[in-house]
């Protein structure tokens, strides 16, 4: 079965960094794009990007350019995503979450519905 | 801000239908997936595409799209049903990128 399992919680300091990871397994991990969402506590859910999984090509939504990169590291099927510089209003949980993308022959293009998530990972930003 | 818009709140009686609404000019091209989200816990897919549910998923969640508006509808509406529900679908004022709808929060009273 598919599973993604993320790191721990972790609590920093600002202006320090952090490197959260998401190990998949139950599936070919290249062959799906893995996306990034981010949750401020009490808030909605907010796509970060995601990377191709099969040429490391990372796409970053606007206002996640920067201090945040993603990464792979194909050979242990774990994606990473690294945030440098961190703020207080960095603190949420992240997702990394799979693509599936579909293709929808009613309209001729193809969907990205997320069928599995991680299970979050806590990052907390304080002094 | 998102450019997918849904109500912040909605209600509905234990065992009635409702129906949780995204609007965007991106539905008109791209079907939306919705998502369900209980306290503490990781989202779960509940449809995608025009009308599609995944495996596990109860037969009273089913979605619907006309013009700029995809719906979520939930029949019979469960106590188990209560949870923030999110439409997901493409940005087209950003390069066709992906974005979240802001989320419903569905109360079962």
């Amino acid at each position: 079965q598919v599973r993604l399992v993320q790191s721990g919680s972790e609590l920093k300091k600002p202006g320090a960094s952090v490197r959260v990871s998401c190990k998949a397994s139950g599936y070919t991990f290249t062959s799906y794009a893995m996306n990034w969402v981010r949750q401020a506590p009490g808030q909605g859910l907010e796509w970060m990007g995601w990377i191709s999984t099969n040429t490391g090509i990372p796409t970053y939504a606007q206002g996640f350019t920067g201090r945040f990169v993603f990464s792979l590291d194909t050979s242990v099927s774990t994606a990473y995503l690294q945030i440098t510089s961190l703020k207080a209003d960095d603190t949420a949980v992240y997702y990394c979450a799979k693509d599936n993308p579909v293709w929808d022959g009613d309209r001729g293009v193809v969907l990205n519905p997320v069928d599995y998530w991680g299970q979050g990972t806590l990052v907390t930003v304080s002094s | 801000s998102s450019e997918l818009t849904q109500d912040p709140d909605v209600s509905v009686a234990l065992g009635q239908a409702v129906r949780i609404t995204c609007q965007g000019d991106s539905l008109r091209s791209y079907y939306a997936s919705w998502y369900q989200q209980k306290p503490g816990q990781a989202p779960v897919l509940v449809i995608y595409g025009k009308n599609n549910r995944p495996s596990g998923i109860p037969d009273r969640f089913s979605g619907s799209t006309s013009g700029n508006t995809a719906s979520l509808t939930i029949t019979g509406t469960q106590a188990e049903d209560e949870a923030d529900y999110y439409c997901y679908s493409r940005d087209m004022s950003v390069n066709h990128l992906l974005v979240f709808g802001g989320g419903t929060k569905l109360t079962v009273l």
